[in-house]
């Protein structure tokens, strides 16, 4: 079955710690996404992907990075400079960015800090 | 800026008719998506309404109308299964599929 795979579920992130967080699909998409989800918000887009080696930043990419080396995987590095990183980690693909499809989500990564 | 709106919790009974409203303000409409999200799993399709009117897909509806901004989402013989939050999102009308999401709806569902 296709499908999108976060890892870790749970991750815990000492204080000038980076941490990064794993996304990977085997439903041959182009497109893929970050999104972060806090407790009373929506969903919020950090980064997207239109293509191997190309990504762009979302509405809140401060603290974050990513990389695009494979079609398959699309890592999140939450880094030190991101103060406030607890939070509810999605990642989603598309078939392409101009798409009508709905997004595919992963089931997410919960992010604490220790 | 960009604004949608939905309730934060709804309550219905199982085997009742339950309607969950979402208003939204944007700078542009592609569209608008349904979710539903299962605490601490991740969100899945229910529907996409592009033009106004109302698609129906067995237990699930869902109604647009782009003069008033507003979309619900209609879900019948309601099942305790279907408790969780329903997502609204707006897809904006950039040159890539960026949606803007609401808050979401929390409905429980009991017996």
């Amino acid at each position: 079955d296709g499908g999108i795979t976060q890892s870790p579920k749970y991750l815990f992130r000492k204080e000038g710690q980076n941490v990064t967080l794993s996304c990977e699909q085997n439903l041959n998409h182009d497109a893929m996404y970050w999104y972060r989800q806090d407790p009373g918000q929506g969903l919020r887009l950090i980064y997207y992907s239109q293509i191997v080696n190309d990504f762009q930043k979302g509405d809140i990419a401060e603290g974050y990075s990513v990389s695009r080396e494979k079609k398959e995987s699309f890592p999140l590095t939450v880094t030190s400079a991101q103060k406030n990183p607890t939070a509810f980690y999605l990642c989603a693909s598309l078939p392409g960015l101009l798409s009508n499809q709905p997004q595919h989500f992963g089931d997410g990564t919960r992010l604490s800090i220790l | 800026g960009q604004n949608i709106d939905q309730p934060t919790e709804m309550t219905a009974t199982e085997g009742a008719i339950v309607q969950i409203n979402c208003t939204y303000q944007t700078s542009g409409f592609n569209g608008l998506f349904w979710y539903q999200q299962h605490a601490g799993e991740a969100p899945t399709f229910l529907s996409y309404n592009v033009l106004d009117g109302l698609e129906e897909k067995g237990r699930f509806s869902s109604f647009l109308s782009r003069s008033k901004g507003y979309s619900y989402l209609l879900l019948k013989e309601l099942q305790m299964k279907d408790s969780a939050s329903y997502l609204c999102a707006v897809r904006l009308n950039t040159g890539f599929q960026k949606l803007v999401f609401g808050t979401g709806t929390r409905l429980l569902v009991s017996p």
